[in-house]
């Protein structure tokens, strides 16, 4: 069964500094793979999409970069503010080939952004 | 709609009681998915709705979950004889095409409190 984890669970940084979440996965046979931001008492917006093929994906300040071999993704979040502060969640999609297949989340990185 | 609605935002239960939770995804996406997101917790898969047919429903944690998109659009989750267990956060999420490729539009989800 997949497993995702994400790494540190919690991040409390000042304002103005690159930071780096980090994601793996158990199983490298993955589909694609999501980052996404979900704020307080919110649903999730979906920051970067990366497709098993592809090796990283960049959108304004934000880059995700994906290591399917070794089952690894970052989240590098450049000049960081306080409108970052977040729980940032990873999630893998895999072809299960026989029913449907969910997307399979890790349990989030919380970070906090001080001004 | 613009976005991927659901409703309602808040449900409070009395233990024992059924509810409905509502979710109307963006018009022409063909997928729909249901997670159900625990207090801390990263969002789990519950079932999968390609148009109108649920191609999978293992992430259903017992009998007393059912859920439906009879015309393949809307969809309803229901919740029979709800357990304090049952708290949560349930999120809807869409996408255009078949389960393997697109990314997925969330709602802001229902927050159903058991008591």
């Amino acid at each position: 069964k997949q497993e995702v984890t994400q790494i540190p669970a919690a991040l409390s940084v000042p304002e103005g500094e690159n930071l780096v979440l980090n994601c793996s996965f158990t199983d490298s046979a993955i589909y694609n793979l999501q980052w996404f931001r979900q704020d307080p008492g919110k649903g999730l917006t979906s920051l970067l999409l990366i497709q098993s093929s592809q090796r990283e994906q960049t959108s304004g300040r934000l880059n995700a970069s994906l290591d399917k071999s070794s089952g690894r993704s970052t989240l590098y979040i450049a000049a960081s503010q306080p409108g970052d502060s977040a729980t940032y969640l990873c999630a893998v999609r895999e072809y299960s080939g026989g029913g449907a297949d969910g997307l399979t989340f890790g349990k989030g990185t919380h970070l906090i952004i001080q001004p | 709609g613009a976005g991927v609605s659901q409703s309602p935002r808040y449900k409070v239960a009395k233990r024992g009681q059924d509810v409905a939770l509502r979710c109307d995804p963006i018009s022409g996406h063909v997928s729909l998915f249901w997670y159900q997101q625990a207090l801390g917790q990263g969002p789990e898969f519950l079932t999968y709705f390609q148009n109108e047919a649920q191609l999978d429903k293992s992430g259903l944690p017992s009998d007393r979950f059912f859920a439906e998109r009879p015309e393949g659009s809307v969809s309803t989750l229901k919740i029979q004889r709800t357990q304090q267990e049952d708290s949560a956060v349930y999120l809807c999420a869409s996408s255009i095409g078949d389960r393997l490729y697109g990314g997925y539009t969330f709602g802001s989800g229902t927050r159903l409190t058991v008591v």
